[in-house]
């Protein structure tokens, strides 16, 4: 079993939709929480950060559920942009090594 | 700000040729990765740094593969000799260091082996 797995998709969703994506951690320990975005050949870059409590930034909604050992990410009002492969990331306690899910691909639709 | 630079942006090699990468990280960060990233997968740590110390070497395949950093600042990765199954895109990164911190990716070097 990987460390961090993600949903593959690809999801495929028209503008305005509201899509969700969830990721599964196996290390209890895990400490640092993540959610990247990956443009087609381009470098992953910070989407947001996921704390205990919950975040959201605009139209983004990530939660951290410890008990379960899973994140998620929420879009709501998809927009064409938002096309793009979401990792997810776990960073480890004692030592700050961050372990990538394989990512899940997202195409929104006109 | 300059973000991560990295060089070169595409190598074709040969089977059995040598290759090496650079990166130069974010001015002011202790912590740089190596990442290589194969298609359809995410970025998977071949070795960090802090400052000029390697901390996490242990997914670094050291019969082919070597990395330096050294000043703590500007980093190489070396394969040699590169097999086929090398090719990636091979990602630099680096972060303040502390537990949590963003960390920001250079636009990696897409290596393809024939």
């Amino acid at each position: 079993r990987k460390e961090v797995e993600q949903d593959p998709g690809p999801f495929n969703v028209p503008e305005g939709a509201t899509v969700a994506f969830n990721c599964t951690y196996s290390n209890s320990a895990s400490q640092s929480f993540f959610w990247y975005r990956q443009d087609c050949r381009k470098e992953p870059k910070l989407l947001m950060s996921v704390y205990s409590s919950g975040n959201e930034d605009g139209r983004f909604t990530a939660q951290l559920n410890r008990a379960s050992q899973y994140i998620s990410l929420l879009i709501r009002d998809s927009k064409l942009s938002d096309s793009a492969t979401y990792l997810c990331a776990v960073e480890k306690s004692g030592g700050f090594k961050t372990i990538f899910g394989a990512g899940t691909r997202l195409f929104v639709k006109a | 700000e300059a973000g991560v630079v990295q060089s070169p942006r595409y190598k074709i090699i040969e089977k059995k040729q040598p290759v090496a990468f650079w990166c130069n990280p974010i001015s002011g960060h202790n912590t740089l990765y190596w990442y290589r990233q194969n298609l359809g997968q995410g970025p998977e740590l071949l070795i960090r740094y802090e400052n000029e110390e390697a901390v996490d070497d242990s997914q670094l395949p050291k019969d082919r593969f070597s990395a330096e950093r050294l000043k703590g600042v500007d980093s190489t990765l070396k394969i040699q000799p590169a097999e086929l199954g090398d090719s990636a895109v091979y990602l630099c990164a680096s972060s303040s260091g502390l537990a949590g911190s963003e960390q920001f990716f250079g636009p990696g070097t897409r290596l393809t082996v024939l």
